[in-house]
């Protein structure tokens, strides 16, 4: 199965800054997904990345906040923008070649 | 919210003894999958059953599903300590291979007591 190699895996941030997560998967796959899991809670798919297109949000999220990129079949990124301590959380990205498989997870505290 | 509901939230077991967990969704479905989260982290897929299957085995594991009553249950069976983790049934939106994104259930925390 594919490997997503997701970073930071943890970071501590200032409330009004932003923090950009990293995911690198070691196949190619066509559409990548970000979630957002807040403390206890389950999964919410925050939005779908495409290669070359701008992303797909779910309802409740928006671009300005949450920008990503795709600029390859093996790669995207998540910023959190001008975060406030409602924002930590887990993030976690996705891709599916048989299944889904998940990176490890970014846990964001704000502070 | 398409969520799926989970019960129970929280299970604790003796070691050894088999866990059940429900999963109910509101949708149709092309299939359910069910992950393992441990402390937080990334989620591991554990094993997917198509609308068409009724029921699956993986090792100890057991799903079924009842797509008339829109629910699936995952049986841990000889459980170790090991299974201690938080358990999720995921549905999918549809579309075809390679762009389905899933809704997840609430979860269920499994603790197994050694």
């Amino acid at each position: 199965s594919a490997v997503i190699s997701q970073k930071p895996s943890r970071d501590i941030c200032q409330r009004g800054t932003s923090l950009t997560i990293q995911c690198q998967v070691d196949s190619q796959v066509t559409m990548m997904f970000w979630y957002r899991q807040q403390p206890g809670q389950s999964l919410t798919l925050i939005a779908t990345a495409n290669q070359g297109s701008e992303a797909t949000y779910e309802s409740g999220f928006v671009i300005d906040k949450f920008p990503i990129s795709r600029p390859n079949l093996t790669f995207s990124t998540l910023t959190v923008s001008n975060m406030s301590p409602e924002d930590s959380s887990i993030y976690l990205c996705s891709g599916i070649v048989t299944e889904a498989f998940f990176g490890q997870g970014t846990r964001l505290t704000v502070v | 919210s398409q969520q799926g509901e989970e019960d129970p939230q929280a299970l604790s077991i003796q070691e050894g003894e088999n866990a059940t967990m429900n999963c109910s969704y509101k949708t149709s479905i092309n299939n359910l999958q069910w992950y393992r989260q441990n402390s937080g982290r990334g989620l591991v897929h554990l094993i997917l059953i198509r609308s068409n299957e009724r029921e699956k085995h993986s090792g100890r594991l057991r799903v079924t599903l009842d797509t008339s009553k829109k629910s699936s249950s995952l049986l841990i069976t000889a459980s170790r300590a090991a299974d201690t983790a938080s358990y999720f049934c995921a549905t999918d939106e549809g579309g075809g291979f390679g762009n389905e994104k899933l809704t997840f259930g609430t979860g269920t925390r499994l603790t197994i007591i050694p």
